[in-house]
């Protein structure tokens, strides 16, 4: 399968702080990314459609001005918690688009704000 | 309301013993239904993608089959063994202007010894 790495794996960040999360596609070009958040003991939701060059579509209910997406690249996404606060912590998961429109996983961001 | 439903939440079977979990969809505007498999602490790993009705899909024991018309999936697993021990997932392809996945809520097994 096609390999898409997630940096950082965990990061504990101070309250009132922003925290970036990338998301890369190291053997494929990925014209779409996807961002989840996992919620404890629940699946994962989709958080934002991030496409190459263009706007990010967010889900209803979740903050564009707080989940900063960017897709600049055809091989790299970031999201960027930012003025992180305690209930912003999650797990946090992308996962790229492959053009034969299967979706490889990075390994997940634990994200813990103090 | 867009729900991908998964059933059962979680199930116990015996080592050797056969299983099979059901993902239920919308039938409107499908483009693909994915399985994952996903063990704690590691990315989830793409088992199948099917696209067409009637689809079927083997890799090993596992095997996964595909009714879009009533919107459902069943992902079957032969003589299951520890190591099939994680939670599955699948995942509605929804074409509807942009493409986008919408995940069930998973089933979590647990294969005992």
């Amino acid at each position: 399968g096609a390999v898409v790495s997630q940096h950082p794996s965990w990061v504990i960040c101070k309250s009132g702080t922003s925290v970036k999360i990338e998301c890369r596609s190291l053997d494929f070009q990925a014209t779409t990314m996807f961002w989840y958040r996992q919620f404890p003991k629940q699946s994962l939701m989709l958080m934002a459609t991030s496409n190459e060059g263009s706007k990010a579509t967010y889900e209803q209910g979740v903050e564009k001005d707080k989940f900063l997406i960017n897709h600049a690249s055809l091989t790299l996404s970031t999201l960027t918690v930012t003025s992180a606060h305690p209930e912003d912590s999650s797990f946090y998961i992308c996962s790229a688009r492959t053009p034969w429109a299967e979706a490889f996983f990075g390994q997940g961001t634990r994200l813990t704000v103090v | 309301i867009l729900n991908v439903e998964q059933s059962p939440q979680s199930l116990h079977v015996q080592e050797g013993d056969s299983t099979n979990f059901t993902c239920s969809f919308p039938s409107s505007n499908f483009y693909a239904l994915h399985w994952y498999r996903w063990e704690t602490a590691k990315s989830p790993e793409a088992l199948f993608v099917m696209t067409l009705n009637g689809d079927e899909k083997k890799k090993g024991r596992i095997s996964a089959t595909l009714n879009t018309k009533e919107g459902y999936s069943y992902l079957y697993i032969k003589g299951s063994q520890p190591e099939d021990s994680a939670t599955y997932l699948c995942a509605w392809g929804r074409r509807s202007g942009t493409y986008k996945y919408i995940f069930g809520t998973g089933t979590r097994l647990k294969v005992l010894a």
